[in-house]
């Protein structure tokens, strides 16, 4: 069974530009969901899509924000990028939050604002 | 405000022997309760979980304990090997709708395990 992919690995960008990160579900996962974790910082809940729907948010700034497509795959989309937003980003996946099951994490997406 | 703390940056270990990974957290809220171990330039790796109905869950090497009313969690490993030299994270979330904590997994700050010969 494949995991969940993100694609790209590493992204470098210019301060004020746009990233486009995504990620594909385990098959068979509703749920997708978007974390960073910044250098020296635990990992922080950003988005939660489930069934194309934008479920929950973490506390980041609108210029944060995502989709979710009708096979479930998923993209974020960072705005007008600070270097603060340097950055592993990871997606994961789960069957829906309505029972107990586990969020199977992706390897990430390191993006670099120079 | 951190709703989960691991108290402990580090663990070192000798192979053979028992890891214990501690966990505590503060949101009432929480029922589920999950441990993921990370390497280095990869995502984290699913452990094992433990609902609130239960104190105990096992898997092969690792064992989860859950105390409610300590608001603690701790993971067993025995025996410990080499290859679980990592860094662990507990993560928590609540079980029903509403709240802002919903659907989304709450970490501690992680422990990284080095297991030793």
């Amino acid at each position: 069974e494949a995991g969940v992919t993100q694609s790209p690995t590493h992204l470098i960008k210019t301060r004020g530009q746009q990233a486009t990160l995504r990620c594909s579900p385990i098959s068979g996962h509703t749920s997708v969901y978007w974390y960073q974790q910044a250098l020296g910082l635990g990992l922080q809940f950003l988005l939660w899509y489930d069934e194309g729907e934008e479920r929950n948010r973490g506390n980041f700034p609108p210029r944060f924000s995502g989709r979710q497509f009708p096979n479930y795959s998923s993209e974020l989309n960072v705005n007008a990028l600070e270097l603060e937003d340097s950055a592993l980003y990871l997606c994961a996946s789960s069957v829906g939050v309505y029972s107990n099951q586990p969020q199977h994490f992706g390897d990430g997406t390191r993006l670099s604002i120079l | 405000d951190q709703q989960v703390k691991q108290n402990s940056p580090s663990l070192r270990v000798q192979e053979g022997r028992i890891s214990i990974l501690n966990c505590d957290y503060t949101n009432s809220m929480f029922d589920y309760f999950l441990w993921y171990k990370k390497y280095p330039a990869e995502g984290p790796t699913f452990l094992i979980s433990i609902s609130s109905i239960k104190d105990k869950n096992e898997d092969g090497r690792f064992t989860v304990f859950l105390n409610k009313s300590a608001k603690h969690l701790s993971l067993h490993i025995v025996p410990s090997q080499p290859g679980d030299s990592a860094v662990y994270f507990c993560a928590a979330s609540p079980r029903y709708a509403g709240g802002t904590s919903y659907g989304k997994l709450t970490f501690g700050q992680g422990t990284i395990l080095t297991v030793h010969p």
